[in-house]
């Protein structure tokens, strides 16, 4: 594998499940985010991790957290979503943080039914 | 705090005529600048990245991007579409320092044959 993956690539869920979306980063980097893309809105950032310590929360609600076991790995938790959660959720990697460019994961297609 | 605009969030051109899709930024600083490409269903593709060394950076795919101080501005052009460009385009602006990278709400990008 190279690059960044995630998985998985689509998700349906209720609103009482509760799940996991799985990044992984083969590239050697320090800082991994994950972002929430919704049709029509701009890319929003939700959690910046650099050297596995949370630097970020961007006011996201509660019924996303995020794991970061090792540099190599980032996790979002998932329970008890809203529709409006249905989104893609991105996840990228940087060398360091700050003026370093991203490399995306192809996303997870999450739809909260 | 950083802002991309991009004008136009859709650009129709046909297949060989010039490509030009617009971004401008606000910093009173130097920052860096990227361009990203989205093809359906995946994730976001770097295509440049200005860092200061030369004003005319060129990227993959045939695309090259313009800094303008005077201007704030990064436009990216192509000077022939193909149908394989047709895609999603971001303009991103990042601080040297900080986590923050900060995306303009993308130009869609169609190819007429």
């Amino acid at each position: 594998e190279t690059g960044v993956t995630q998985t998985p690539r689509h998700l349906v869920m209720g609103m009482t499940n509760k799940k996991s979306l799985k990044c992984e980063q083969h590239l050697g980097h320090n800082a991994m985010y994950w972002y929430k893309q919704s049709a029509k809105k701009p890319l929003e950032l939700m959690f910046v991790y650099s050297l596995e310590e949370r630097v970020e929360n961007n006011s996201v609600p509660s019924r996303f957290s995020p794991e970061c076991p090792n540099s190599s790995h980032l996790f979002l938790h998932l329970h008890t979503l809203q529709p409006e959660d249905s989104a893609l959720y991105l996840c990228a990697s940087s060398q360091r943080q700050g003026g370093y460019e991203q490399y995306f994961g192809p996303g997870t297609r999450l739809t909260v039914t | 705090a950083q802002s991309v605009t991009q004008l136009g969030s859709h650009v129709s051109v046909s297949e060989g005529a010039l490509v030009l899709l617009r971004c401008n930024y606000s910093s009173s600083v130097p920052p860096y600048l990227f361009w990203y490409v989205q093809y359906p269903n995946q994730g976001l593709q770097l295509l440049l990245k200005y860092t200061s060394a030369a004003t005319l950076v060129k990227g993959i795919n045939g695309f090259e991007a313009e800094f303008k101080k005077s201007e704030t501005s990064f436009h990216l052009t192509k000077p022939s579409a193909h149908m394989s460009d047709a895609a999603e385009y971001f303009c991103a602006v990042s601080e040297d320092t900080g986590n923050q990278f900060y995306f303009g709400t993308g130009t869609s990008l169609t190819v007429i044959p």
